[in-house]
């Protein structure tokens, strides 16, 4: 079975602080992808990355990076230097056919709030 | 134009009314689904669609039946809905990396769905 979980429901914290999101995942999969999306007050989730899981190699765009652990089971999600537009729930997926995400399994998201 | 619409953004219905949920994807995607995401749930997946043909059905209760006359229209209707079904109803698309695509889904800004 797959599971995604997100054990952080709610993080606050001032701008220009760093913060982590956390994700631990569980498939039996061999094969499998990694995602973070963000959902802003809109309601669209927004694609952030994915990575696959022959991929540990970490990943920084901008004040955004991802840290990869299969020994751990963790996809973790850092913003450095936080701004109030990060403000968003933010959700990590897990996906375990590797063409297509039909089975693609959400964590319950976590709310980060940055305050000015 | 943006990748996923979702119309309406709202609605109201009771539970004895019929409506329809419509979704229109412009990316040339063959793929669309159907989430639910409730209130401090996970986003369940309902309804997948490849090639307008249904793939999945995640023990959706027959009060939603989907349809997908076209690889880039998708519609949910509802009819004799319970309180419970009162959420956020999102349609994302998606397009085989076999067929040039990324796993990735796109997703619309989702109809809040109220059944009083």
């Amino acid at each position: 079975a797959q599971k995604v979980t997100q054990a952080q429901t709610e993080i606050s914290v001032v701008e220009k602080e760093d913060v982590t999101l956390d994700c631990v995942y569980e498939t039996r999969d061999t094969t499998y992808y990694l995602f973070w999306y963000k959902q802003p007050p809109s309601g669209e989730l927004v694609f952030l990355i994915r990575r696959n899981s022959f991929d540990e190699q970490n990943e920084i765009s901008g004040r955004y990076s991802w840290n990869f652990q299969k020994s751990t089971s963790s996809f973790n999600f850092t913003i450095t230097a936080s701004q109030v537009v990060d403000s968003a729930v933010y959700f990590c997926a897990l996906s375990g056919r590797p063409y297509n995400n039909n089975d693609m399994r959400f964590g319950a998201g976590t709310r980060l709030t940055v305050k000015p | 134009e943006t990748g996923v619409t979702q119309t309406p953004r709202h609605l109201v219905m009771g539970m004895t009314n019929k409506k329809s949920l419509k979704c229109e994807q412009h990316l040339g995607h063959n793929a669309m689904y159907w989430y639910k995401q409730s209130a401090k749930k996970p986003l369940e997946l309902m309804f997948v669609y490849n090639f307008k043909e249904q793939t999945e059905n995640n023990s959706v209760p027959s009060r939603f039946s989907p349809e997908c006359p076209n690889s880039s229209h998708l519609f949910l209707h509802l009819h004799t809905l319970q309180p419970e079904d009162s959420a956020l109803y999102l349609c994302a698309s998606s397009q085989d990396v076999l067929r040039g695509g990324d796993t990735e889904a796109f997703f619309g800004q989702g109809t809040r769905l109220t059944v009083v």
